[in-house]
């Protein structure tokens, strides 16, 4: 089954840090471009960070710049996003997703069903 | 950044009747040369998470039904459900895709009449 799987979210205070995951099956992994999008409690969509099929270039939307890292396993088909010096506007459901083939620069065509992320004291 | 609105904020059909949403964005999102729009739209259901309908504004998602249909070019998109069935019960996001960092529209909800 073609799937995404996110884990590693929880309650982390805020400074801390966090590593989420991604796990994907049931397609190529390494041929995709992935993506995380973000969506706070009862808020819209918003996009995080992009990386490339072989991890060369990654980008991510202003806020997380130099807090957040993104990244990726192809042997073991998996995505992370490692959160650094959290604050309390980054409590969000982080949702994993796939990049039509083609390029960066598409839509988004697949996406797991999210891990919640909780920065509180 | 390319800033995205859309309008209603929220709008309540009829079963059967027909719903539109609008989607603008600040810049063209219309790339010249392989003239397609990166304007992209997704569906999300109480709970669950975003599902793409449409991409390059007007090409349906394999597997979505026919009555989602997408129109538009540059600033100014539509997203028209035909006739609106109770699974259409969900909140619709565009998305630009054109320009980094890619940005979703706030959201339409659409319910029931």
């Amino acid at each position: 089954e073609v799937q995404l799987v996110e884990s590693g979210g929880g309650l982390v205070q805020p400074g801390g840090s966090l590593r989420l995951s991604c796990a994907a099956s049931g397609f190529t992994f390494s041929s995709y471009c992935m993506t995380w999008v973000r969506q706070a409690p009862g808020k819209g969509l918003e996009w995080v960070a992009n990386i490339k099929p072989d991890g060369s270039e990654k980008y991510y939307v202003g806020s997380v710049k130099g807090r957040f890292t993104v990244s990726r396993d192809n042997a073991k088909n998996s995505l992370y996003l490692q959160m650094n010096s959290l604050r309390a506007e980054d409590t969000a459901l982080y949702y994993c997703a796939r990049v039509d083939l083609g390029s960066i620069y598409y839509h988004l065509d697949l996406w797991g069903r999210g891990t919640l992320v909780t920065v509180s004291s | 950044d390319i800033v995205m609105t859309q309008s209603p904020d929220s709008l309540a059909v009829s079963l059967g009747e027909r719903a539109t949403i609008n989607c603008k964005s600040s810049q063209s999102v219309l790339y010249s040369s392989n003239n397609k729009n990166y304007l992209a739209w997704y569906q999300q259901k109480t709970g669950q998470p975003p599902k793409l309908l449409i991409y390059w504004a007007s090409t349906r998602e394999s597997g979505v039904p026919d009555r989602f249909s997408g129109s538009g070019s540059g600033t100014d998109f539509t997203l028209t459900i035909s006739s609106l069935q109770a699974e259409d019960v969900a909140v619709y996001y565009c998305q630009q895709h054109y320009s980094i960092p890619f940005t979703f529209g706030p959201g339409t909800k659409v319910d029931i009449k």
